[in-house]
């Protein structure tokens, strides 16, 4: 099946820094990627779709300026939450779309875990 | 407008004992797809089954089977003889709308199995 891999698993970092998730597709080319929030016993909130070689679409409430995503190979997009508050301590996972006809099946990463102290 | 309901918060049943996950969905399109996610403690997302509006047989695989009836817009997932292992958030979503990926999540089910 489709393996998707997310980088790191789990992340403490003071407040005012930025961090960088990776979320790769290992075995697997994937024009588009989304990065969804879930907080704790909680659904997935998705926050953006990520497009290979185009800006990423956010979704409404979702700060472009705080949660940087890049996405510049098929195989590789990254969630950059810059100068991280408490209020972003998080559950993040992406996905993305699977290959051939498993294209509207989307495959998740293991999700990463962000404490902002 | 896509919705996915999923009544049931939090489940517990004894292992061995049959479970039945239920979920409702609403959405004007004609073609949609519905799937079922596994979300165990560790956090990812397992993908276990993607069913497309279209074809409404019943499907099984190992203790896993799925009901989907349009007639009631119901995409239900039952658990034969339960195992401790299956404890985790079960999440049913639904794909709709031409030339679109997103997901729409129901709030998941939580189930418990009781050794």
């Amino acid at each position: 099946g489709a393996v998707v891999s997310q980088h790191p698993s789990w992340v403490i970092c003071k407040s005012g820094t930025s961090v960088k998730i990776e979320c790769r597709s290992l075995d697997f080319q994937a024009t588009t990627m989304f990065w969804y929030r879930q907080f704790p016993k909680q659904s997935l909130m998705l926050m953006a779709t990520s497009n290979e070689g185009s800006k990423a679409t956010y979704e409404q409430g979702v700060e472009k300026d705080k949660f940087l995503i890049n996405h510049a190979s098929l195989t590789l997009s990254t969630l950059t939450v810059t100068s991280a508050h408490p209020e972003d301590s998080s559950f993040y996972i992406c996905s993305a779309r699977g290959p051939g006809q498993g294209q509207n099946i989307q495959y998740f990463g293991a999700g990463t875990r962000l404490s902002v102290l | 407008a896509q919705k996915v309901t999923q009544a049931q918060t939090e489940i517990s049943v004894v292992e061995k004992e049959d479970v039945t996950l239920d979920c409702v969905y609403e959405t004007r399109d004609t073609t949609y797809y519905l799937f079922w996610y596994k979300q165990p403690p560790s956090g990812e997302l397992v993908f276990l089954i993607r069913r497309n509006s279209f074809d409404e047989q019943n499907e099984i695989s190992g203790r896993y089977s799925w009901n989907f009836q349009k007639s009631t817009s119901s995409f239900n997932f039952t658990i034969t003889a339960s195992q401790v292992v299956d404890s985790a958030v079960y999440f049913c979503a639904l794909l709709s709308g031409a030339g679109s990926y997103q997901l729409t999540f129901g709030k998941g089910t939580k189930l418990s199995v009781i050794p």
